[in-house]
């Protein structure tokens, strides 16, 4: 089975613009979640999807968004960057989140977009 | 905010040499998870520990967990250089609205000199 699949593993942009991340879950998982990393504040959990619906959501501002696919691939956009949205954007598969057990517990991650803003 | 925290924030040892980090958290859990994550890739995860359980082993792991103090610690036995890499623990807070929000310590930094 192929792993979690995000594009593109770096990106460059300056203030202002905006950004969108892919995310492709291994097959069958239906739960997405995203997550940034960054040395100050390590992970920061951002928002998940399930079946096409936003379950949960971070403390984050509205410029960050994201949206999930009939697929389970989900995108995450975020608007008019700023220098401190750079940061290594997680993405992570689950099968079924809603379940109690580790068969549906356990996150599997890709490799992350690394995303700079000049 | 982080609900966990993890202690040491860097550590480095011997090839050979046991390693033990430590997380507390704020909120009662469900469950505490651990993942190790090597420089700048996704994080794999490493083992599950439920809020009913004291103890689990997983080959060369052992993680405890204590309820009542909310934390845990997380032992690699008889390191290996490919241990090195970052280590987290993660913690499952329940299920708000019936879908669960797994947060993230703060990480451990582990190097083993071979």
């Amino acid at each position: 089975k192929a792993g979690v699949t995000q594009t593109p593993r770096y990106l460059i942009k300056t203030r202002g613009q905006q950004v969108t991340l892919s995310c492709s879950p291994i097959s069958g998982h239906r739960s997405v979640s995203w997550y940034q990393q960054t040395p100050g504040q390590g992970l920061q959990f951002l928002f998940e999807y399930f079946s096409e619906t936003q379950r949960n959501k971070g403390n984050f501002p509205g410029r960050f968004s994201g949206r999930q696919f009939s697929n389970s691939r989900s995108e995450m956009n975020v608007s008019t960057l700023e220098l401190g949205d750079s940061a290594l954007y997680l993405c992570a598969s689950s099968p079924k989140r809603n379940i109690p057990g580790e068969l549906y517990e356990k996150l599997f991650f890709g490799s992350g977009t690394q995303l700079s803003v000049l | 905010s982080q609900q966990g925290e993890e202690d040491p924030q860097a550590l480095s040892i011997q090839e050979g040499e046991n390693a033990t980090m430590n997380c507390s958290y704020k909120t009662s859990i469900n469950n505490l998870q651990w993942y190790r994550q090597n420089s700048g890739r996704g994080l794999v995860h490493l083992i599950l520990i439920r809020s009913n359980e004291r103890e689990k082993h997983s080959g060369r792991l052992r993680v405890t967990l204590d309820t009542s103090k909310k934390s845990s610690s997380l032992l690699i036995t008889a390191s290996r250089a490919a241990d090195t890499a970052s280590y987290f623990c993660a913690t499952d807070a329940g299920y708000s609205g019936g879908y669960q929000k797994v947060t993230f310590g703060t990480g451990t930094k582990l190097q083993v000199i071979p």
